[in-house]
């Protein structure tokens, strides 16, 4: 079946300018994840969704980020007002319910260029 | 929370067994600790799970001792396709606000040499 699929794959953006990432999770997956990994770096949690529910918020870098999920479906990660310290590849991954006995499926990434 | 640290790196032959060690010593009661394999420009892929003692899949083998301070992520007879940055991660729930992290390790690049 299809895997988790992640739009766009490449975005190069101005300094300033707000940026949408959009995640399609793998059907039936009610946990979706968002992830940052800079250029040669590890994989930082950014948050997590249970159905259209983000409880925790607190691992996204600033407030110029935000994310929403509707539907228990697509989410979309919004950074505003971009900087060049957001220039990263942006993962997303999903997996059947919330918690860590559950693997989770990774989507091939957004690179974020902020120039 | 969870730390977790990895070796940087790790060179290998092909045909040797590797094995790769994460550490998390402070591991909560309910986590499960998994490990992901990443190829360069993809996403991370799961090789293998593990709550305790060992567990085997056709790929690997995963080690992890009594105290769970640490897991060991074990590779047989490895191939030139095996090189791959590998990653353990662990889900730590934050028992002030029963939400959860999840935090990936810091990743060994595995090299495997002809």
């Amino acid at each position: 079946g299809a895997g988790v699929s992640q739009s766009p794959s490449n975005k190069v953006t101005e300094k300033g300018k707000d940026v949408e990432l959009r995640c399609d999770p793998i059907s039936g997956h009610t946990a979706l994840y968002w992830y940052r990994q800079s250029l040669g770096q590890g994989l930082e949690f950014l948050i997590y969704f249970q159905g259209n529910s983000a409880p925790d918020k607190s691992g996204l870098p600033s407030d110029r980020f935000s994310a929403e999920r509707t539907g228990g479906s697509v989410s979309t990660l919004t950074i505003q007002r971009t900087q060049q310290e957001d220039s990263a590849v942006y993962l997303c991954a999903s997996s059947p319910s919330q918690g860590s006995n559950y693997e989770q499926y990774f989507g091939p990434g957004t690179r974020l260029t902020v120039t | 929370l969870a730390k977790t640290t990895q070796p940087i790196s790790m060179d290998s032959y092909e045909g040797q067994e590797v094995n790769i060690t994460c550490s998390h010593n402070n591991i909560a009661t309910n986590d499960y600790i998994t490990w992901y394999q990443q190829f360069p420009s993809q996403g991370p892929r799961f090789i293998i799970q593990g709550y305790k003692t060992k567990v085997t899949n056709e790929v690997a083998s995963l080690f992890i001792p009594a105290d769970r301070k640490s897991s060991t992520l074990s590779l047989p007879r490895v191939s030139l396709s095996d090189t791959a940055v590998y990653y353990c991660l662990v889900g730590a729930l934050l028992l002030t606000s029963g939400t959860y992290k999840y935090i990936f390790g810091t990743g060994t690049r595995l090299k495997v040499l002809a």
